[in-house]
């Protein structure tokens, strides 16, 4: 078990770029999460997919967002048109449906910097 | 926009002594609590779960649950500067849902 793995860890980009981050799930686990997290707050959900299923998105998500999960595996993170705001640390989680648990393990997430 | 609150410290306790953090949260279909330590400039790390109402205990970790009050604690024992963290309070949204909704941390602090 080598834990949830995501790429890159540190992204620097200029305002108006489009960025994508790749998140690898603990193996086997059919659920994977996003979130965001600023400075000095929790994170913030921002989707989730259950197998290649997109099941969930937050209303607050910007269109500028996208995620996907081809193949029920890893997933990608794109934000499109970057902005200043958008600066944040971007977590992945996964987790295995069991029942009625769900435990969501985070990695080490992928820290964005818009100038 | 449903609500985990928690107190952002620092709270500040004494190595060996017991520290209790806590949390509300204001959905009440909400079935599944967590808590989470984040080290600076790290990810989260899972600590214990709980669904019941009342007590489980984890090593030095014990968490409280109360859902008619809609309040979850934990205490750590024992205390170790190790434990200086923050911990995130988080509570899945509604009554299936599974994203979490977290609080925004209390800083813990443990001097020696």
């Amino acid at each position: 078990d080598t834990g949830v793995s995501q790429n890159p860890r540190h992204k620097i980009t200029k305002r108006g770029q489009n960025v994508t981050f790749r998140c690898d799930p603990i193996s086997e686990h059919n659920r994977l999460y996003w979130y965001r997290q600023t400075l000095g707050q929790g994170p913030e959900f921002l989707t989730y997919f259950q197998n290649e299923a997109q099941l969930e998105k937050s209303r607050l998500l910007s269109d500028r967002f996208s995620a996907e999960r081809p193949k029920g595996s890893f997933s990608t993170l794109e934000i499109q048109r970057t902005e200043q705001g958008d600066s944040a640390m971007y977590l992945c989680a996964s987790s295995l449906a069991a029942h009625s648990t769900d435990t969501q393990y985070f990695g080490p997430g992928t820290r964005l910097t818009v100038l | 926009q449903k609500e985990v609150e928690q107190n952002s410290g620092p709270l500040s306790v004494p190595e060996g002594a017991i520290a209790s953090l806590n949390c509300t949260y204001s959905d009440r279909g909400s079935q599944s609590f967590f808590w989470y330590r984040q080290y600076s400039g790290k990810s989260p790390e899972l600590i214990m779960f709980i669904y019941s109402n009342g007590d489980k205990e984890d090593g030095r970790f014990t968490a409280q649950l109360n859902k008619a009050s809609q309040y979850v604690s934990l205490l750590i024992r024992d205390s170790q500067p190790s434990d200086s963290a923050t911990y995130l309070c988080a509570v899945n949204m509604g009554n299936s849902g599974y994203a979490l909704n977290f609080g925004k941390g209390t800083s813990l602090l443990v001097t020696p």
